[in-house]
C-alpha cells in the first residue's frame, strides 16, 4: 500500500518547456488535489477533483491544467513554464476526512 | 469561502515546555480541523484532527480544543522535545468533502531550544 505516489521527484526546466507531473493513489479515494508550496510558504491549492470525471480550479490555477483519468490518477501539466512555477508540487488525496500527500515534486524552471 | 488565520507564526519554546498554536475560521458550517507537520524537505503528515461534535481530543503529548462559539481551536504540545521543531498547518473544512476542500492556515515555524 504505497499512499500517494508523485512522479517525477526532481526535474529542471527551461522556461517555455512544458511538463505533466504524475500521481497515483491507491486508497481509493475520491477526491484528489494538486498543491504548490514556494519556499518558506504554506500550501496553495492548484486544482482539485472531488470526484472522477470531474475537476475544478483551486486558489492559483492559471498556468497550469489537470487530468482526472481515472479514478486512482490525477496529473498536473504546465504547458510553458515560467520561472514563477518553480516550487515544490504535492498531490494529495482523501475520502471523507483527512488528505494524504505524497512525497512532493521539486520543479524548478530556469 | 472559508478563510484560516494561524497565529504565530514562529514559536520558540525550551525544551520540555508546552507549546501552543491557534487558529480561527471564518465559515461557522466548518466541522472538520486537521492538524499537519511538515518537516523539513517533507510532506506534510496528518497529527491530529477534530470533528465539530468534540471539544477536545488527545493523542499522547498533543492534544486539540475547539470552541465553535467562538470559531477558534488550538494546537497543544506538552513536553516537548527536538523532533518536535517543524512547521505545522491548521486546517478547517467541511465532511464528507463533495466540492468542499481543506482551507489551509499560513503555518507555524515551531523550534525546540535544547
Amino acid at each position: 500500500n504505497a499512499g500517494v505516489t508523485q512522479t517525477p521527484k526532481f526535474q529542471v526546466l527551461k522556461t517555455g518547456q512544458s511538463m505533466t507531473l504524475q500521481c497515483a493513489q491507491d486508497m481509493n479515494h475520491n477526491s484528489m488535489y494538486w498543491y504548490r508550496q514556494d519556499p518558506g510558504m504554506g500550501l496553495r491549492l492548484i486544482y482539485y477533483s472531488a470526484s472522477e470525471g470531474t475537476t475544478d480550479k483551486g486558489e492559483v490555477p492559471n498556468g497550469y491544467n489537470v487530468s482526472r483519468l481515472n479514478k486512482r490518477e490525477f496529473s498536473l501539466r504546465l504547458e510553458s513554464a515560467a520561472p514563477s512555477q518553480t516550487s515544490v508540487y504535492f498531490c494529495a488525496s482523501s475520502m471523507t476526512g483527512p488528505i494524504y500527500f505524497g512525497e512532493g515534486s521539486w520543479l524548478t524552471v530556469v | 469561502g472559508e478563510n484560516v488565520e494561524q497565529h504565530p507564526s514562529t514559536l520558540s519554546v525550551q525544551e520540555g515546555d508546552s507549546a501552543v498554536i491557534k487558529c480561527t475560521y471564518s465559515d461557522s458550517a466548518s466541522n472538520y480541523f486537521p492538524w499537519y507537520k511538515q518537516e523539513l524537505g517533507k510532506r506534510p503528515q496528518l497529527i491530529i484532527d477534530i470533528r465539530s461534535n468534540v471539544g477536545e481530543k488527545k493523542d499522547q503529548r498533543i492534544a486539540v480544543t475547539l470552541n465553535k462559539t467562538a470559531k477558534h481551536f488550538s494546537l497543544h504540545i506538552t513536553e516537548t522535545q527536538p523532533e518536535d521543531s517543524a512547521v505545522y498547518f491548521c486546517a478547517a473544512s467541511k465532511v464528507p468533502f463533495g466540492n468542499e476542500k481543506l482551507t489551509f492556515g499560513t503555518g507555524t515555524r515551531l523550534t525546540i531550544i535544547p
